[in-house]
C-alpha cells in the first residue's frame, strides 16, 4: 500500500527566507508525485508534478527515489505563499489513484 | 467554466439521518473522484466513478456509504444512518479521460458534514 508522510503540520518562516516542505513516500512501484496547494478560502489545486520538472511560483520539487522524498523548495518565501500544502502520490496503471499526505501549513511572517 | 460544483457546502444531520452530497464535474469531464478529510488528517480516496459506472470503491466504508454518477445529473455520495464519526469534509474532483496517464484532477470546494 502507498503512503505519504508530511512530518510538519506547521512551518513558519520569515519573508525572504528559504522554504522547504518535507514529503516522504512509500510505494513499491514507480511513483508519480505531486504537490497541491490550498490558499485561504480557495479550492485545492495542483501546484506541480515531478514529471513536468517545472518551477511554479518559484517552487521546485525533485523526486529522490533513493530517499523516497519529494520535498518542495523555494529560495525566498513571499507572504502570498502562505497556504496549506499537500504532497500526493499517484499510482499509475489504468487511472490515477491519488494518496494525499496530511498537509503542512506554511506561514510566511512579514 | 464554473469548475467543479458541490452542494451543499455545509450539511448538518442528526445521528441516524441520511446525508446526500452532490458533485457536478467540470464541463467535459466524465471522471469523478470522492475524497474524505477527517479532522487533522489528509484527504483519503473513497471512490472513483465514470458515467454510470463505479470503477474503484476500495476506499468506501463497506456499510452505509454508496455513490453513483448517473448518465444525467450530478454524482451523489450517499451516507445512510449517519454517525458522529462521519463528520468530515467531503471533496469531489473531476478529470477528463485518463488514458493510463495522469490527468489533473480539479477539486470542488467541498461539503462539510456535521453530525450532531
Amino acid at each position: 500500500a502507498q503512503r505519504v508522510t508530511q512530518p510538519e503540520k506547521l512551518l513558519s518562516v520569515f519573508k525572504g527566507a528559504p522554504v522547504e516542505l518535507k514529503c516522504n513516500y512509500s510505494y513499491s512501484g514507480s511513483p508519480e508525485l505531486f504537490w497541491y496547494v490550498q490558499y485561504s478560502r480557495q479550492r485545492l489545486q495542483l501546484l506541480l508534478r515531478h514529471i513536468s520538472r517545472e518551477s511554479i511560483k518559484g517552487f521546485t520539487a525533485d523526486l529522490n527515489k533513493g530517499e523516497t522524498s519529494f520535498h518542495l523548495k523555494k529560495p525566498f518565501a513571499q507572504e502570498e505563499d502562505s497556504a496549506m500544502y499537500y504532497c500526493a502520490l499517484g499510482v499509475s496503471g489504468g487511472y490515477q489513484k491519488v494518496t494525499f499526505g496530511t498537509g503542512t501549513k506554511l506561514q510566511v511572517i512579514p | 467554466n464554473a469548475g467543479v460544483m458541490q452542494n451543499p457546502r455545509h450539511l448538518v444531520r442528526r445521528r441516524g439521518q441520511e446525508a446526500r452530497l452532490r458533485c457536478s464535474p467540470m464541463k467535459g469531464h466524465s471522471h469523478v473522484y470522492w475524497y474524505r478529510q477527517l479532522p487533522e488528517e489528509g484527504l483519503k480516496f473513497m471512490v472513483y466513478l465514470q458515467k454510470e459506472n463505479i470503477i474503484d470503491e476500495s476506499g468506501m466504508p463497506k456499510e452505509r456509504f454508496s455513490a453513483e454518477f448517473p448518465k444525467e445529473g450530478p454524482s451523489i455520495l450517499r451516507i445512510q444512518q449517519v454517525v458522529r464519526g462521519d463528520s468530515a469534509a467531503y471533496f469531489c474532483a473531476s478529470s477528463s479521460s485518463t488514458g493510463g496517464s495522469y490527468n489533473e484532477q480539479f477539486f470542488g470546494p467541498g461539503t462539510r458534514l456535521t453530525v450532531l
